[in-house]
């Protein structure tokens, strides 16, 4: 069964500072997709990023780009140039692309401080 | 619809009574999943429907708790015999195709269970 892993339960970023929240998982699947998602205190979960598995080049979105180690698998998000609506928990998500079942990690909620 | 859309947004029932959440997919989409996430906490997987198929119910973590889904429409989720425990936010979202290349999963604003 996969699972998906996030250690950092709370993190804290000064505005305009850059910051990594960290993810890993485990599957024996190679046809699979990862995402991160935002969840805001309005609890709407919004898309943030996805990334094909099969893809080695990581994935960019403006101010948000991901490390992902395929081999160790790893996936990481990195927000540039905090701002303070990027305050919320954000959520590490597997995607099987053999089954279509989607898990997400605990979730890491970050506070961007002015 | 313009989105997934969950009723009721709100729900406080008694110990020991059964509900019905409700969740309406976006139209076309074949793939429909439930979560449960208690207070600041992580999306619990609990079932995924796709198309025809038979569901994945590997999540669901109790015998009182049980889904369906109309065809590829709306789908419920019963929970019955509530226990406290079972106070939390549920989540429904749904996606164009399950596992398929660019697949977004798109949520609904869930469901308040709150059981006193």
């Amino acid at each position: 069964a996969q699972t998906v892993t996030q250690s950092q339960p709370e993190m804290s970023v000064q505005e305009a500072e850059t910051v990594t929240l960290s993810c890993t998982y485990d599957t024996s699947e190679n046809n699979y997709y990862l995402f991160w998602y935002k969840q805001p205190p309005s609890r709407q979960m919004i898309l943030v990023i996805r990334q094909e598995a099969y893809k080695q080049q990581n994935a960019t979105e403006n101010r948000f780009s991901v490390n992902f180690q395929k081999a160790a698998k790893s996936f990481s998000l990195k927000i540039s140039d905090s701002q303070l609506g990027d305050t919320a928990m954000y959520f590490c998500a597997f995607l099987s692309g053999n089954t279509g079942k989607l898990i997400f990690g605990q979730g890491t909620t970050l506070q961007v401080k002015p | 619809g313009a989105g997934v859309s969950q009723s009721p947004s709100n729900k406080v029932t008694e110990k020991g009574k059964d509900v019905e959440l409700r969740c309406d997919p976006i139209s076309g989409h074949t793939a429909l999943y439930w979560y449960r996430q208690r207070l600041g906490q992580g999306l619990e997987f609990l079932i995924y429907f796709q198309g025809n198929s038979a569901p994945d119910k590997s999540g669901l973590p109790s015998d009182r708790f049980s889904a369906e889904r109309t065809g590829e429409s709306v789908s419920t989720l019963t929970i019955q015999r509530t226990q406290q425990e079972d106070s939390a936010v549920y989540l429904c979202a749904s996606s164009l195709v399950g596992g398929a290349m660019n697949t977004e999963a798109f949520f609904g604003q869930g469901t308040r269970l709150t059981v006193v």
